[in-house]
């Protein structure tokens, strides 16, 4: 069983729609966790990030952690064409300064006019 | 943009050979993470340099080195090439006396290996 279990999709939704990505995960010692977007040849860039349990909410974008059932959540409001990409979720421990995430597979989302 | 650089954008190499791939941090930034992402997989995290010392490592075999530099650029070397090297090269940097869970990923360099 992998650390981040996340499923590869494709997710497929009309334009308006709202759209809820998620992960699983086992290891309860992490602490942070991070919500990444990925385009097609490029790199991930930071959508949000989480400090152990609850809400955070950024415009269109919702993030949930309920650690006592190791689930994550990502909604995302009134889906966008421009939302149409790969979303990675990542988790890590508290540890120093430094944090090593580890990464779900990513959820392909296709948001169609 | 994240300001983070990675060249070059693409390579074709054939097994055994050698690579190094090149990354320029974010302005400001003394940490640079490199990653490798196999098609539809997450990142994989090879190994983080913070202040020119390697300062964590992840599953990877020796033959995956790396360098930073005072100005905290960063390279990343591969020996003796395997058809699984094959994938997407990330470098990310990060600013850790702010936020370490905050990093920004270059665009990639996709290796090719036959």
């Amino acid at each position: 069983q992998k650390e981040v279990e996340q499923d590869p999709g494709p997710l497929s939704v009309p334009e308006g729609a709202i759209v809820s990505l998620n992960c699983t995960y086992s290891n309860s010692a992490f602490q942070y966790f991070m919500w990444y977007r990925q385009y097609s040849r490029k790199g991930p860039e930071l959508l949000m990030y989480t400090y152990s349990s609850g809400n955070k909410e950024d415009g269109r974008f919702t993030a949930q952690v309920d650690k006592s059932s190791k689930y994550i959540s990502l909604f995302i409001r009134d889906s966008q064409p421009s939302d149409s990409a790969t979303y990675l979720c990542a988790m890590s421990l508290a540890s120093g300064g430094s944090y090593i995430p580890t990464f779900g597979r990513g959820t392909s989302l296709i948001v169609h006019p | 943009e994240t300001g983070v650089t990675q060249s070059p954008t693409h390579l074709i190499k054939t097994r055994g050979q050698q690579v190094t791939l090149r990354c320029s941090s974010q302005s400001g930034h003394n940490t640079v993470s490199w990653y490798q992402q196999a098609l539809g997989q997450g990142p994989q995290f090879i190994f983080q340099y913070y202040r020119e010392e390697e300062n964590g490592r992840g599953n990877f075999p020796p033959r995956f080195s790396g360098l930073q530099f005072p100005n905290y650029s960063s390279e990343l070397n591969v020996n003796a090439l395997e058809l699984d090297d094959s994938a997407l090269y990330l470098c990310a940097s990060s600013k850790t006396e702010v936020s370490g869970k905050t990093q920004y990923f270059g665009p990639g360099t996709r290796l090719l290996v036959l």
